[in-house]
């Protein structure tokens, strides 16, 4: 069965400093994996997404993501935050075809993002 | 190219009552999934629908219901609300049948804001 584990709930940085949200995963087969971001009031945008090419994955907005097969583990970093960039983040799973089950993605809790100045 | 759209984007309703929430997809998407996001359950899955015909469900009860209709254009319908049923609910459309071959990622609308008094 797949699953997702984001880390931390909430992460403050200061604006400048580099950026670290913890992703873990469990999946059966060959994962798919996701980062989403969602400003207040609004839907998820893909910030980038791993499907078994490159492991070290470039996103938008200068976010990437390195996928650690050893460690089950896709977190996302940015060098220098930006104001921005608050907001909450989405870990996301899903396994490779055998479509079917309850839609196949699944969502971690999210973490909340804080840039101070 | 537009985004995804989903009307209305607020609505307040009373217990017992029903509503019913529409998406349009991304022109040329042909799989529309709906989302419920709440505070203390994070984002859950409800149904997707690729070619007018519901391809995964999540596990929510009978009361949720949706539809596709030949334009891929999605709605979704809640009979008898109940208070629990306040949330933000989110439709994402894709190419394709979520998990099938190359994991299409979702693109978000930016929700409707569903409030039950």
């Amino acid at each position: 069965a797949q699953s997702v584990t984001q880390l931390d709930s909430h992460v403050s940085v200061s604006e400048g400093t580099p950026v670290l949200l913890r992703c873990n995963y469990s999946s059966s087969y060959s994962p798919s994996l996701f980062w989403y971001v969602q400003h207040p009031n609004k839907g998820l945008q893909l910030l980038l997404k791993y499907t078994s090419a490159a492991t070290l994955v470039k996103g938008i907005n200068g976010f990437e993501a390195e996928f650690k097969k050893s460690e089950t583990s896709f977190h996302l970093t940015k060098p220098s935050a930006h104001m921005s960039d608050a907001a909450e983040y989405f870990c996301v799973v899903s396994d490779f075809f055998y479509g079917g089950s309850q839609g196949n993605l699944i969502f971690g809790k999210g973490t909340k993002l804080s840039v101070k100045p | 190219k537009a985004g995804v759209t989903q009307t209305p984007r607020y609505l307040i309703k009373t217990r017992g009552q029903q509503v019913t929430l529409s998406c349009s997809p991304i022109s040329g998407h042909r799989s529309v999934s709906w989302y419920q996001q709440t505070p203390g359950q994070g984002l859950q899955f409800l149904f997707e629908y690729f070619s007018e015909t519901q391809r995964n469900k999540g596990n929510f009860p009978g009361r949720f219901s949706g539809r596709q209709f030949s334009n891929s254009r999605s709605e979704m319908n809640v009979s008898t609300l109940e208070l629990g049923d306040s949330a933000l609910y989110l439709c994402a459309s894709s190419l394709g049948v979520t998990g099938t071959g190359g994991n299409q990622p979702q693109h978000f609308g930016d929700g409707t804001r569903l409030s039950i008094l």
